[in-house]
Formats: C-alpha cells, sequence, structure tokens
C-alpha cells in the first residue's frame, strides 16, 4: 500500500510564479521527509528535506513546509524557473524502519516561459 | 566526487532468466541501497547494505537478492525474471547506514521479454 501519495501527477507553472507540489502520508511513525527531483535519464537528485520536529525549512528558492496533524507536507518554488521542469518525488522515512525511502510516484512540474 | 555508478545502463533478458545488476558507490560511502521504480507502483525500497550485511529489506520475494563487497560495491540479482520486473533500477549511496544523505546512481533499465 502507498504510504506517501502525490495526487497530482503533473502542474503547469509560468515562469516567475509560485510552483507548488502537494504531498500526504498514512504512516505516523515517518519522521523525515524529503524532496527529490528527477530529469529524464538521471537518477533522482536531493532537493531538500525536513525533519518532523520542524514546520518548515527553507534553501534558497525552495521551501518545504510539514503539517503534521494533516499528514501533508508541500514544496513551494518561488520564483519559478524553466530548468525546474522536472519529475518531484516526495519521499518519507522512519527510524523504527531504518530510514528506508517511501516515496510518493511523483509530480511532473512543467515551467513554462 | 565521482558519482554513483550503475552497469549495464539498459538491459533486455527473457522470462526465466536471471539478471545481476552492479553498482559502485561515492568513495568513502559504505551503504548502499537498491530501489525499484515502475511506471505502477513508483519507487519501491528493495534493500540496503552496510559493511557488507544486508541492513533492511523491503518487500520484495526472495527472488530479489543482493551483496556487497568489501569495497562497498553492490551487486543486486534477481532470479527467474518475470515480466513485472521490467523497471528502472536505482541504486543510492550514503555515508552511514540509515542515511538520508543517499545519493543515486542513473539507474539500469532492465526489460524482460
Amino acid at each position: 500500500d502507498q504510504q506517501v501519495k502525490q495526487n497530482s501527477p503533473s502542474l503547469s507553472v509560468q515562469e516567475g510564479r509560485i510552483s507548488i507540489l502537494n504531498c500526504d502520508y498514512t504512516n505516523s511513525m515517518f519522521d523525515y521527509f524529503l524532496w527529490y527531483k528527477k530529469y529524464p535519464a538521471e537518477g533522482p537528485t536531493f532537493l531538500i528535506s525536513i525533519s518532523s520536529i520542524k514546520d518548515k525549512n527553507e534553501d534558497g528558492r525552495f521551501t518545504v513546509f510539514l503539517n503534521k496533524s494533516a499528514k501533508h507536507l508541500s514544496l513551494h518554488i518561488v520564483p519559478s524557473q524553466p530548468g525546474d521542469s522536472a519529475v518531484y518525488f516526495c519521499a518519507a522515512s522512519a527510524r523504527n524502519s531504518g530510514y528506508a525511502l517511501n516515496f510518493g510516484k511523483g509530480t511532473s512540474l512543467l515551467v513554462t516561459p | 566526487k565521482a558519482g554513483v555508478t550503475q552497469t549495464p545502463r539498459y538491459l533486455i533478458k527473457t522470462r526465466g532468466q536471471q539478471v545481476t545488476l552492479s553498482c559502485s558507490p561515492i568513495s568513502g560511502h559504505r551503504s548502499v541501497s537498491w530501489y525499484q521504480q515502475t511506471p505502477g507502483q513508483g519507487l519501491q525500497f528493495l534493500f540496503e547494505y552496510f559493511s557488507e550485511t544486508q541492513r533492511n529489506k523491503g518487500n520484495f520475494p526472495g527472488r530479489f537478492s543482493g551483496r556487497q563487497f568489501s569495497n562497498s560495491r553492490s551487486e543486486m540479482n534477481v532470479s527467474t525474471l518475470e515480466l513485472g520486473d521490467s523497471a528502472l533500477y536505482l541504486c543510492a549511496s550514503s555515508r552511514q547506514t540509515g542515511g538520508n544523505d543517499q545519493y543515486f546512481g542513473p539507474g539500469t533499465r532492465l526489460l524482460v521479454l
């Protein structure tokens, strides 16, 4: 069963605007959350992460928000750039399962000029 | 420094055959994790090796196995291939077991006919 869900398979945003990618999870034991970016023919690249003790983490244009009560996290990209066009995977891990990554199925982001 | 390398990049096999995939981690990384990516199931954790020992295992049948060598290189073997094993197989390395700093290779694309 899918413990991490990304319900939007795709998203299209204009350059310069905000991109918001959403992710929901079901396992309350998850205590670490990550976002990966994947270009075709390449492996996923780590983007940003957040521990369950925080509700926000920022790194340049990328901010991840965590709402533990709703079991929801989101990735904000501001401003969006055409080079951000890629598939974004949300992942979660739990200490009690050895921090194996549980991935969502990804959201394909297209940033148009 | 050099990234994670995987060989071969592409592979075609027939049902019933067996296959071995190889992963060389980033220098100094002692943990190697394997993932399977399919369109239907997304990215799923197979297993993790650290210091030549399997530390964690996902929910895959025993046909999927792996090992790690003293130089941290890892191999993954799938026996009695099935059509459903067609997927992109990704490996990721990190410094420590359960490390959240997982760096992915480009993957091996396996097609089972």
